[in-house]
Order: structure tokens, then C-alpha cells, then sequence
């Protein structure tokens, strides 16, 4: 079935730090895949997607590109701010976005 | 547009007790789910709705009932609650294949 797995977290990094979160999926057929981020005490809100093989998603300077060859979705920030602090979850849909299959999340701590 | 809207945020129950979760969604949605997160496991899904009339089982299903008698209203039932059912609970809406909507939680403690 398909899977989504995530780099372990948590991550700690310095105000302005580059940041990558590692993402994996094994799936059948074409997912599309997405990046969630839940702020403390807060749901899920979609970052960013892709839906196709070599798309770029983008949002609030946060990046994704969607590589079949490695099936992978890393997310990427050049510098980051105390504000980026939360919980980021990879996610794939392969059948409808009622039926995500999420990783098991990243939790982001940014210090000053 | 309120979203998607979860009532209760807070819930705790007793083992064997039944209770009720409700979601409710404004943005006439084709698609429901329910979805429970547990520490290092992400988010797992429970029931999900393709319509009005229309679900069936995700990853977990067990211990949890759903129905869908209308576009807007999604219930998660649990018929005899168990400490293994502490969680959080999300409920999400979309339409097709674009996003999901989610809401806000429902924090269930079962003692």
C-alpha cells in the first residue's frame, strides 16, 4: 500500500538557518503529494503540492519538488524565522484528497 | 465562511461510554474524512465520505461508526470508548482531488 515516510525530527535551528525536512513515499500509479503545517493548538494547514512528476510547489518561501526517479518530496527554506515553528507533515494522495496517508511529522523549534 | 467546524474541542470519557463527534463543513464539499493523530504516528484515517449516503472504511475504522445524511454533516461515533481511543481527532473536507480543509480537533481523553 502506499506509504509516506519522514526525516525524524525534532529539528532545532537557528533564526535564518537553511532548512530541508526529508520525505519518501512508495506509492502505486501517480499520487499527488502535499506539505501540511500544524501551528501549535492549531489544525492542518495545507503549505504547498504538487501533483505531477518534476512540479515545483512554493509558498511563504517554502519549496518542494516532486521527483519520480527518487520518489521524494523534500521541503526546503533558505532562511527561516522563529514564526516557521510547527509541526510539518508530509503527505500523499493517491486516490482523492478524502483519503491522504500523511508521515509522521516534524516538529520545527527556531531559536532567535 | 466558517470552514470546517468540530464540536467539541475537549472531550474526556469514561471506558465504555458513547459519545459523539461532530463536523460540520460550509463550503459544500463532495468529500469528508475523519482522522485521529497519535504522537510519532501522524495522521491515520478513520472513515471517510465520497457523498451524501456514501462512506467507507479507512485505516482504522475500528470502534467508530460513521453516516452521512447530508452534504454538510459528518458525525464519528464511538459505540464503547477505550483508552486506546485517547487521540486527537481531525476532520476534513475537500472537493475532488484539491485540498483538504481541516478542522480545529477534538482532543479525547479516555480514563
Amino acid at each position: 500500500g502506499n506509504s509516506v515516510t519522514q526525516m525524524e525530527g525534532p529539528v532545532t535551528l537557528s533564526e535564518e538557518a537553511f532548512l530541508t525536512i526529508n520525505c519518501t513515499y512508495t506509492a502505486t500509479g501517480y499520487p499527488s503529494l502535499f506539505w501540511y503545517v500544524q501551528y501549535p493548538g492549531e489544525g492542518l494547514q495545507l503549505l504547498l503540492k504538487a501533483t505531477k512528476a518534476d512540479d515545483k510547489g512554493s509558498n511563504k518561501g517554502f519549496e518542494a519538488t516532486y521527483r519520480k526517479e527518487t520518489t521524494s518530496f523534500h521541503l526546503e527554506k533558505g532562511s527561516v524565522q522563529v514564526s516557521d515553528s510547527a509541526v510539518y507533515f508530509c503527505a500523499l494522495s493517491g486516490g482523492g484528497a478524502q483519503k491522504l496517508v500523511f508521515g509522521q511529522g516534524t516538529r520545527l523549534t527556531i531559536n532567535p | 465562511n466558517a470552514g470546517v467546524t468540530q464540536t467539541p474541542k475537549f472531550q474526556v470519557l469514561k471506558t465504555g461510554q458513547s459519545m459523539t463527534l461532530q463536523c460540520a463543513q460550509d463550503m459544500n464539499h463532495e468529500y469528508m474524512s475523519w482522522y485521529r493523530q497519535d504522537p510519532g504516528m501522524g495522521l491515520r484515517l478513520i472513515h471517510y465520505s465520497v457523498g451524501a449516503g456514501i462512506t467507507d472504511q479507512g485505516e482504522v475504522p475500528n470502534g467508530y461508526n460513521v453516516s452521512r445524511s447530508t452534504t454538510e454533516d459528518f458525525p464519528l461515533r464511538l459505540l464503547s470508548a477505550a483508552p486506546s481511543q485517547t487521540s486527537v481527532y481531525f476532520c476534513a473536507s475537500s472537493y475532488a482531488s484539491t485540498e483538504a480543509f481541516f478542522g480545529q480537533g477534538t482532543r479525547l481523553t479516555v480514563v
